[in-house]
């Protein structure tokens, strides 16, 4: 069963402009969010994460927002630069040092 | 500070063949995790390590895969015999033990990865 969800499988962008990559989900003992980018041939690399006691992380040009209720946290990348292109998969933890559950990715493309 | 080496990059295998991939996760991890990525899906975990012992192996299929780490730095995993499905990237990622407060929550160091082709 697939825990954690991203239903968009591509997202394309103007430079410039915002992208909002959407992830859902079910289960509720998830305390820790995480936001991996991946290129291909190589390793995901760590972009930006969110604990279940705050709604909203910022790191620079990236912003993860999480609401609880809702069970869906979304990445806010302002503003988009042809270099974000990449696959950009959601992941939570019941715990610190837990395995994460990934999302299937999302590919983001950033037109100039 | 290096990161997480993994070798090979590539393999390619007959089916009922067997395969080990290596791991050196980034110094002083004592976590240590092997993740598979099959074609269009994210990771998802075979096999996690605190220093040499298991933690979590519920996900993998222990009928054919394996892994260790003897000394809990380096680990292996292996593969026999393989079948067409095990066609994949394996992922070593590890991590620190952390406090929560750092702001990076729960943040695991990928490896590049082995992508095994089965024919």
């Amino acid at each position: 069963d697939q825990q954690v969800k991203q239903n968009s499988p591509s997202l394309s962008v103007q430079e410039g402009r915002i992208s909002i990559l959407n992830c859902d989900y079910t289960n509720s003992m998830f305390d820790y969010f995480l936001w991996y980018k991946k290129y291909p041939a190589e390793g995901p690399t760590f972009l930006i994460s969110i604990s279940s006691i705050k709604d909203k992380n910022e790191d620079g040009r990236f912003t993860v927002f999480l609401n609880k209720s809702a069970k869906h946290l979304s990445l806010h990348i302002v503003p988009s630069q042809p270099g974000d292109s990449a696959v950009y998969f959601c992941a939570a933890s019941a715990r610190s040092g837990y395995a994460l559950n990934f999302g299937k990715g999302t590919s983001l493309l950033v037109t100039p | 500070e290096a990161g997480v080496a993994q070798s090979p990059r590539y393999k390619i295998i007959e089916k009922r063949q067997s395969v080990a991939f290596w791991c050196n996760p980034i110094s002083g991890h004592a976590t240590l995790y092997w993740y598979q990525q099959i074609l269009g899906q994210g990771p998802k975990l075979l096999i996690q390590f605190q220093n040499n012992g298991v933690v979590d192996d519920s996900q993998l299929p222990k009928d054919r895969f394996s892994a260790e780490r003897l000394k809990g730095v380096d680990s292996t995993l292996k593969i026999q015999p393989a079948k067409l499905e095990d066609s994949a990237v394996y992922l070593c990622a590890s991590s620190p033990i952390r406090r929560p407060s750092s702001g990076r929550y729960n943040e695991q160091f990928f490896g590049p990865g082995t992508r095994l082709t089965v024919l």
